[in-house]
């Protein structure tokens, strides 16, 4: 079964608008991490936010949100006021605590902002 | 100033043709990473090394090799590369600490095999 579920492999998004990633996950460990990673085209992995499976807040970072429901398994990125700059593809991923230092990546969601 | 460093960015290999891709770093983390990314893909964990300790993923190929000389540098071997192994590779590190801390990624070598 799939760990990290991306269900839009593609979004569009007018500059200036907020457009929200989805992201669902699986695991029954009670300790996990979830990050959001950018990638643009020149390759690079890029670290975005962070939301800890204790945290009883959802992460901010800048333009940068993580509407986490636990309950749901969800932990959708939201980027407020997008730039043309964002255009790029957007990895949500998971660590679990026993899975010890490995990273699961959902399949990404390729974003497009247009001007 | 650039913290996980790849050498080189674009490799080019023939057919069955050794290559070593390199990855270095300066953040002194404990774990390093190496992975593939297929062209729309997500990166694929081939390997990483806590400390000096080797773990290879089950579903990892023999023409992939590692190695950690030291805390800073790691190498990926591709003994014979073929026309599948073309891709990106991405290093990254990380502080082993709890499932919070974040892998941080080198800019990646495209390997292109002719």
């Amino acid at each position: 079964a799939q760990k990290i579920t991306q269900t839009q492999p593609g979004m569009f998004v007018q500059e200036k608008e907020a457009v929200t990633l989805d992201c669902t996950y699986d695991t029954s460990d009670p300790s996990y991490g979830l990050f959001w990673y950018k990638q643009p085209s020149s390759g690079e992995m890029i670290f975005l936010i962070y939301q800890g499976s204790y945290d009883q807040q959802n992460a901010t970072e800048g333009r940068y949100s993580l509407n986490f429901q636990k309950a749901r398994k969800s932990a959708n990125l939201v980027i407020s006021a997008s730039q043309l700059g964002d255009s790029a593809m957007y990895f949500c991923a998971m660590r679990e605590r026993t899975s010890g230092s490995r990273l699961t990546f959902g399949e990404g969601t390729q974003l497009t902002v247009n001007p | 100033d650039a913290m996980v460093i790849q050498n080189p960015r674009y490799q080019v290999t023939q057919f069955g043709k050794p290559v070593t891709l390199s990855c270095s770093q300066t953040l002194n983390h404990n774990v390093m990473y190496w992975y593939q990314q297929k062209s729309s893909q997500a990166p694929k964990l081939l390997f990483h090394y806590y400390d000096k300790d080797f773990n290879n993923e089950a579903d990892t190929p023999d023409n992939f090799q590692s190695r950690r000389p030291n805390t800073s540098f790691c190498f990926l071997d591709i003994r014979s590369p073929g026309l599948g192994d073309a891709a990106m590779y991405l290093c990254a590190t990380r502080i082993q600490a709890g499932v919070g801390e974040t892998q941080y990624f080198g800019p990646g070598t495209r390997l292109l095999v002719l």
